[in-house]
């Protein structure tokens, strides 16, 4: 069975800081992974996406992912971080198998870290 | 571009009572979804719908019905309310296709069991 892992709930950062929020994942096939975002009292909202190819992918408001399959796992980082980065960032997985071999279409998420970011 | 839409975006109920969250999607997506939202567990799939006049359990279905009425609309509904099921409860879509297409989220209905 699938599972997302995020290690650490709350990360606090300085303004202009390094953002590395941590993912890691379980499955017996490499997955599809994503990043969402959730403002306060708003939905979430796709980030970033590792399908196949490049395993540095690069997302929107300046972030990127990198897949490392040895490691297994799919950490957010951001340079530099700005106000308008604090939010919840969720880590999610999706079976890489296609409709047609049986995927269920399902996310599995991680438990999500809260990035506060201080002036 | 309205995307997901729910209705309502806050409620409180009583104990016993039931109530039906509304979900519409624009996007002419195959798949719909809910989630429930609680504080350090992430998001958790209650149903799912992967075509229209079909429908499947997710990790915590209990207490929970749901109906695909047409491609676009997906409701859930809850019989008797507990105060176990306060929760923000999120929609989803995705198009068909194989599963690396990302999920659109609405914003969440906020709803108190009293």
């Amino acid at each position: 069975a699938q599972s997302v892992t995020q290690l650490g709930s709350h990360v606090s950062v300085s303004e202009g800081a390094l953002v590395l929020l941590r993912c890691n994942y379980s499955s017996s096939v490499p997955p599809y992974l994503f990043w969402y975002v959730q403002y306060p009292n708003q939905g979430l909202q796709l980030l970033l996406k590792y399908t196949t190819g490049a395993t540095l992918v690069k997302g929107i408001n300046g972030f990127e992912a990198e897949f490392k399959k040895s490691e297994t796992s799919f950490h957010l980082t951001k340079p530099s971080a700005h106000m308008s980065d604090a939010a919840e960032y969720f880590c999610a997985v999706s079976d890489r198998r296609g409709v047609y071999g049986g995927a269920t279409n399902k996310l599995i998420f991680g438990t999500g870290t809260l990035l506060a970011v201080q002036p | 571009n309205a995307g997901v839409t729910q209705t309502p975006k806050f409620q409180v109920l009583k104990t016993g009572q039931s109530m039906t969250l509304q979900c519409a999607q624009d996007m002419n997506h195959n798949s719909m979804y809910w989630y429930r939202q609680d504080p350090g567990m992430g998001l958790r799939l209650i149903y799912y719908s992967a075509s229209e006049g079909t429908t499947d359990k997710g990790e915590v279905p209990n207490g929970y019905n749901v109906s695909r009425l047409n491609k676009r609309e997906f409701s859930l509904r809850l019989e008797s309310a507990a105060p176990s099921q306060t929760s923000v409860y999120f929609c989803a879509s995705r198009p068909e296709g194989v599963s690396n297409q990302p999920q659109h989220f609405g914003d969440g209905t906020r709803l108190s069991i009293l």
